[in-house]
């Protein structure tokens, strides 16, 4: 079974403190997302990553920042925390050439 | 905006009762996945049905896709109280990316 793990199930920061979201899986799958999810919204994409030390921008990544050093690990930072970010935020993996994606539980993060 | 859109919003029925949800697109597809989330297994992918096929079968699942018509359709059959959760049709855009709406809360009803 494909297991991706997400360092918090729930966080709670101040506005503009440096918040770090890990994601980690086992399945040396190259292509990671991550995504963040609010009621009536749906997900929306923030950053994705192809491979090590490689990252995309996705639909929303004003405020985000991303890391991949090691191929099973992608990081989602916000570099000053916004009232705004309060979400939750999910991590998905999936092989190369495979199109269906591979989640975690999810970080739901309250930024007050 | 490109994303889908799920009908009904919400969905109550009894179990044992069939439930169907459908979606509508707004973009050519390479295939349409469902997935489905709830508290206890969090998001979880169901079924793909690519482009070219119209119908696609998983245990109780049923999806049909009609390219022509840019929609899809979800059957659960012999509905259960695990399956209580949100469903959610995403179209694969031709660019390779997922387009998610906000989903169709379906409760069973014991």
């Amino acid at each position: 079974d494909v297991k991706v793990t997400q360092s918090s199930r729930y966080l709670v920061k101040r506005t503009g403190e440096k918040v770090f979201l890990e994601c980690v899986q086992d399945m040396d799958h190259e292509n990671m997302f991550w995504y963040r999810q609010d009621p009536g919204l749906g997900l929306r994409l923030i950053y994705f990553s192809y491979d090590v030390k490689m990252k995309e921008k996705g639909d929303i990544p004003e405020g985000y920042s991303v890391s991949r050093e090691k191929k099973e690990r992608f990081s989602l930072i916000l570099e000053s925390a916004s009232t705004n970010q309060t979400s939750m935020y999910l991590c998905a993996s999936t092989p190369g050439g495979v199109d269906t994606q591979y989640f975690g539980p999810g970080t739901r993060l309250t930024v007050l | 905006s490109q994303q889908g859109e799920e009908d009904p919003q919400a969905l109550s029925i009894q179990e044992g009762e069939n439930a169907t949800m459908n979606c509508s697109y707004k973009t050519s597809i390479n295939n349409l996945q469902w997935y489905r989330q709830n508290s206890g297994r969090g998001l979880v992918h169901l079924i793909l049905i690519r482009s070219n096929e119209r119908e696609k079968h998983s245990g109780r699942l049923r999806v049909t896709l009609d390219t022509s018509k840019k929609s899809s359709s979800l059957l659960i059959t012999a509905s259960r109280a695990a399956d209580t959760a949100s469903y959610f049709c995403v179209p694969m855009d031709s660019n390779y990316q997922l387009i998610w709406g906000a989903g169709t809360k379906l409760i069973i009803k014991p």
